[in-house]
């Protein structure tokens, strides 16, 4: 059973608007979560990390959102540029676990001109 | 250029061969990984090595075996493979420190397929 969720596989934006890619949870012991960004050909990299003792955290175009009694964070992009365009993987830990990160299956992001 | 890299990028075998996969990172970092991402589901952790000594071993097959000679190199030895584990195998590595979560980096990945 998958306890990182991304119910999203794919998801189209227009240029400059807000992208929002969606992540659920079952885990209630993780405490730290990440963003992470893959181009084909390339291998994932660090976007953005929220710890569960805030709600939000902001890095220029980008901010995660973290709802701890729904179990679930967000990633709003904006604005949305084509360059955006590649597939998003939320991933979990916890204390004691930090090295073992558990990944969703990705959001692919589309920005169309 | 994350600072990790890999080869091959592309590797295909029979089920009945012996190959090897090589990472290494240019970053200085003394902790590496190996997960596997198979088609539609999500990365899978395999392997983790701090300081060169094996700390995880997610329940992977002993078909596949894992070799960190040094902080800046690991391998994944592959024999008698299943088509099954026709995958893209991803290495990573951190800098871990006393803060519990450190950031992976990743290199380009190799994609193998078994036939």
């Amino acid at each position: 059973d998958q306890q990182v969720k991304q119910n999203s596989p794919s998801l189209s934006v227009q240029e400059g608007r807000i992208s929002i890619l969606n992540c659920d949870y079952t885990n209630s012991m993780f405490d730290y979560f990440l963003w992470y960004k893959k181009y084909p050909a390339e291998g994932p990299t660090f976007l953005i990390s929220i710890s569960s003792i805030k709600d939000k955290n902001e890095d220029g175009r980008f901010t995660v959102f973290l709802n701890k009694s729904a179990k679930h964070l967000s990633l709003h992009i904006v604005p949305s540029q084509p360059g955006d365009s590649a597939v998003y993987f939320c991933a979990a830990t916890y204390y004691n676990y930090g090295q073992n990160f558990v990944f969703g299956p990705g959001t692919r992001l589309s920005v169309l001109p | 250029e994350t600072g990790v890299t890999q080869t091959p990028r592309h590797l295909v075998m029979g089920m009945t061969n012996k190959k090897s996969l090589k990472c290494e990172q240019h970053l200085g970092h003394n902790a590496m990984y190996w997960y596997k991402q198979s088609a539609k589901k999500p990365l899978e952790l395999m392997f983790v090595y701090n300081f060169k000594e094996q700390t995880e071993n997610n329940s992977v097959p002993s078909r596949f075996s894992p070799e960190c000679p040094n902080s800046s190199h690991l391998f994944l030895h592959l024999h008698t493979l299943q088509p099954e584990d026709s995958a893209l195998y991803l290495c990573a590595s951190s800098q871990e420190s006393d803060f519990p979560y450190n950031e992976q980096f990743f290199g380009p990945g190799t994609r193998l397929t078994v036939l």
